[in-house]
């Protein structure tokens, strides 16, 4: 089955403006969460959404927010972009959250965001 | 609070070497430990993960790991690596809803 699809794979935006990015879940999965990737911070925790509602939440501004939608399918809106948003950010989904055994969190390529 | 920790940032292995990655938790409970491997330009691939009983777990692509509790350690193995092995690993612990991970453990594969 298809993976986790993450689009746009590369966005270039200038400070002060907003994005979007989108990430299609592996089908029948209902969770889906959101990472950071930076040489500097390494891969930090976002939000997680379940059944369209948030979860849990990682220790980021409120200019990062996210949704997730019936389908599973999961926004991530940042607003207000700054120089220190460019990263690469990481999709993953799962079935419940990936901490059964039975269940595994799958990563998509991620967004390549740069901040001019 | 959870942390992990990957002592090792940069690791250069010769090819059909064993290679041995290390990774210290800080947890309150058992935790749930996991490896992934990123490739460049890819994302997270899971390599294996323990959640509880046989504290030797093998994953995919031939490595395996054991969790030491008294160590607070979940290191990861591989007898023989392949030029193919050469990318960046990471150790996570998975608490409900999120996973932190380490800084990540570059490895360098040699001829």
């Amino acid at each position: 089955k298809a993976g986790v699809t993450q689009t746009p794979r590369y966005l270039i935006k200038t400070r002060g403006q907003q994005v979007t990015l989108s990430c299609s879940p592996i089908s029948g999965h209902r969770s889906v969460s959101w990472y950071q990737q930076t040489p500097g911070q390494g891969l930090q925790f976002l939000f997680e959404y379940f059944s369209e509602t948030q979860r849990n939440k990682g220790n980021f501004p409120g200019r990062f927010s996210g949704r997730q939608f019936s389908n599973s399918r999961s926004e991530m809106n940042v607003s207000t972009l700054e120089l220190g948003d460019s990263a690469l950010y990481l999709c993953a989904s799962s079935l419940a959250g990936g901490l059964v055994s039975t269940d595994t969190q799958y990563f998509g390529p991620g967004t390549r965001l740069t901040v001019l | 609070a959870q942390s992990v920790t990957q002592p090792d940032i940069h690791i250069t292995v010769s090819e059909g070497a064993s290679l041995e990655l290390r990774c210290n938790y800080s947890y309150g409970a058992t935790p749930y430990l996991f490896w992934y491997v990123q490739s460049p330009g890819q994302g997270l691939q899971l390599l294996l993960k323990y959640f509880s009983g046989d504290t030797l777990v093998q994953g995919i692509k031939g490595f395996e790991a054991e969790f030491k509790r008294s160590q607070s350690s979940f290191n990861l193995r591989k007898p023989s690596v392949h030029w193919s092995d050469a990318a960046e690993y990471f150790c996570a612990v998975g608490s409900w809803g999120k996973f932190q991970f380490g800084a990540g453990t570059q490895v360098v594969v040699t001829p």
